[in-house]
């Protein structure tokens, strides 16, 4: 199947810090990625829909100001968390759709994750 | 047995028993399903698939069963090994470029 990449794989950052999470498709063009969060012991949440070249649509609830999203290429997603708090902690997996790999199906392929913690 | 915990219920089974892991999706919208298998600190990893047109679907070891009617889906795992201890979601999707959404997860525990 083909490669989503996640950089970095675990950040730790001081409370008030920015940090960014870049998500590649390596080996097809993604023109959907998707962004979840996930923490401990729950499911996978989605937290924004973005299409390349277009502003992100985020889920109720998320805020658009401090997880910011840019789909700038057809390669290339990155998430970056402004002014990080504790509760930001989380697990961020990001997934992409679209291209020469995709099937009827609509695929979604995974990225690892990015382990956050804030302190 | 099974155990519901405050987050994610787990399966315990023994080594080389088969395990039956369900889920509950909600919409009747969606027509394709996903097992996806999460190991500790890592991304969720594909298993199996199934569209609606389908109730039965065999892999590897691995058979997904869908029952529409009441919206429910199965994963059975065939003798299972101690390496496929982890968490196990299902996931829906509606037709179109709609997200996967997740269902809860069950933590798979595997007993020696």
């Amino acid at each position: 199947g083909a490669v989503v990449s996640q950089h970095p794989s675990r950040v730790i950052c001081k409370s008030g810090t920015s940090v960014k999470i870049e998500c590649r498709s390596l080996d097809f063009q993604a023109t959907t990625m998707f962004w979840y969060r996930q923490f401990p012991k729950q499911s996978l949440m989605l937290m924004a829909t973005s299409n390349e070249g277009s502003k992100a649509t985020y889920e109720q609830g998320v805020e658009k100001d401090k997880f910011l999203i840019n789909h700038a290429s057809l390669t290339l997603s990155t998430l970056t968390v402004t002014s990080a708090h504790p509760e930001d902690s989380s697990f961020y997996i990001c997934s992409a759709r679209g291209g020469g790999h995709s099937s009827s199906y609509n695929e979604q392929f995974f990225g690892p994750g990015t382990r956050l913690t804030v302190l | 047995g099974e155990s519901v915990g405050l987050h994610l219920p787990t399966l315990s089974v023994q080594e080389g028993d088969n395990s039956i892991i369900n889920c509950a999706y909600s919409n009747s919208a969606s027509d394709y399903f996903i097992w996806y298998k999460q190991e500790s600190g890592k991304g969720p990893q594909f298993i199996i698939d199934i569209r609606s047109n389908m109730d039965k679907r065999q892999g590897q070891r691995v058979t997904v069963l869908l029952n529409k009617t009441v919206k429910h889906l199965s994963l059975q795992i065939a003798a299972t090994q101690p390496g496929d201890s982890a968490v196990y979601f299902c996931a829906e999707n509606e037709p179109g470029n709609t997200p996967l959404v997740f269902g809860k997860g069950t933590r798979l525990s595997v007993i020696a």
